[in-house]
């Protein structure tokens, strides 16, 4: 059964800090892999989709990307702002399947 | 386009009371599928519908049901409800022209008391 784990579980920068959350998971057979952003209370918000064949996904200040031989994603957010406070979650659809297997999300505070 | 909607926004049931939520997916878009959101589990998929017929299914228990309509519009159905119940339930849809993109509506937060 495929596993999605997200480290760290929380973290809080100072405004205009770059920083990386990291997402890995078990079982490198995947579709896809999306990457979401939660705000308290709401629902989730797609951020980047990155294909099994693709390496990388820009979009604005954010960039992720895909090592699926490791089972590994990362997503990077430039020049970090309050606004992007919110949950970060990573997610796989594994091939043969229709469904999304979520991490656990990381936290992000950042400070003014 | 229009994003995914989900009515209604916040439901409070009582024990052993049956609740039904429903979700209409973005135009075009086929396949509809129901996440429950707690904090102890995280996000778990419950099941997905595509062209009427579900097509998979999570780890839940029977009282869960979900049906898809000819629109393309779904519903999910618990029956005999319990505390563990009281979630945030999402609604997600997808299109094979997106690679299976998942877009998620706002949710429907159900208070079980």
């Amino acid at each position: 059964k495929q596993e999605v784990t997200q480290i760290p579980a929380a973290l809080s920068v100072p405004e205009g800090e770059n920083l990386v959350l990291n997402c890995s998971f078990t079982d490198s057979a995947i579709y896809n892999l999306q990457w979401f952003r939660q705000d308290p209370g709401k629902g989730l918000t797609s951020l980047l989709l990155i294909q099994s064949s693709q390496r990388e996904q820009t979009s604005g200040r954010l960039n992720a990307s895909l090592d699926k031989s490791s089972g590994r994603s990362t997503l990077y957010i430039a020049a970090s702002q309050p606004g992007d406070s919110a949950t970060y979650l990573c997610a796989v659809i594994s091939t043969g399947a229709n469904n999304l297997f979520f991490g656990t999300g990381t936290r992000l505070t950042v400070i003014p | 386009k229009a994003g995914v909607t989900q009515t209604p926004r916040y439901l409070i049931k009582t024990r052993g009371q049956q609740v039904t939520l429903s979700c209409s997916p973005i135009s075009g878009h086929r396949s509809v599928s129901w996440y429950q959101q707690t904090p102890g589990q995280g996000l778990q998929f419950l099941f997905e519908y595509f062209s009427e017929t579900q097509r998979n299914k999570g780890n839940f228990p029977g009282r869960f049901s979900g049906r898809q309509f000819s629109n393309s519009r779904s519903e999910m159905n618990v029956s005999t409800l319990e505390l563990g119940d009281s979630a945030l339930y999402l609604c997600a849809s997808s299109g094979l022209a997106e690679y299976n993109e998942q877009f998620f509506g706002p949710g429907t937060r159900l208070t079980v008391l």
